[in-house]
């Protein structure tokens, strides 16, 4: 089944302690990001990567880091978290030339 | 600069129509989506249309464009209690990469 998958799906850590969000996709798609959804505002885009080993900021990328390492996986990273960081974030991928992107299920992070 | 924006709410009864609005300011987009996303869960596409389309239509589901007023809408034939979930409106622009653009969500609540 051609899918995103995150993990974990709920989480709870406290203030400063370093944390990855990890994203897998078995579509071969070259375009991934990673999304953070809050109340009133949408889903706004925290990094997103063209291919293996190029990555970009997207429009809230402060606090966040990312890699491409592999085609399939683009980790989110928190290295250290703060409480303005509770959110429901969501991985995304595309295959390049247009349409629409396939979305995770959704990490729901919560800071203490 | 990129803006879209939707209204919050809609409430109908089962079995009418709904009709979900959404106004971009952007010109230069390129796709524009429907994205719906049911509790707890993430965001599935429903269906999308070319900036050079004026409507599509897809089972239940109708798109209409006026890029005129940069309106997009999506009405939703015969409601069903489980099409009550939260719209989003999305665009996309030209320039190499589909960086997607959301709206704050519509919910629409489906009544008996």
């Amino acid at each position: 089944e051609a899918q995103v998958t995150q993990n974990p799906r709920y989480l709870i850590t406290v203030t400063g302690k370093k944390l990855t969000v990890t994203c897998s996709q078995n579509m071969n798609h070259e375009y991934m990001s990673w999304y953070r959804q809050d109340p009133g505002l949408g889903l706004r885009q925290i990094y997103y990567s063209m291919n293996v080993e190029v990555t970009d900021k997207g429009d809230v990328p402060e606090g966040y880091k990312v890699s491409r390492k592999e085609k399939r996986n683009f980790p989110l990273i928190l290295e250290s978290p703060s409480p303005n960081q509770t959110s429901l974030y969501f991985c995304a991928s595309s295959p390049s030339g247009g349409g629409g992107y396939t979305f995770g299920s959704g990490t729901r992070l919560t800071v203490v | 600069g990129e803006d879209v924006e939707q209204s919050l709410f809609l409430s109908v009864r089962e079995g009418d129509s709904s009709v979900i609005n959404c106004t971009y300011t952007d010109s230069s987009s390129t796709y524009l989506y429907w994205y719906k996303q049911e509790p707890g869960a993430g965001l599935q596409l429903l269906t999308y249309i070319f900036s050079n389309m004026d409507m599509k239509q897809d089972q239940r589901l109708t798109v209409l464009l006026n890029k005129k007023d940069k309106h997009l809408s999506l009405r939703i034939a015969d409601t069903q209690t489980g099409d009550s979930a939260i719209y989003f409106c999305a665009e996309t622009f030209s320039g190499g990469y589909n960086k997607l653009i959301f709206g704050a969500g519509t919910r629409l609540a489906v009544h008996p």
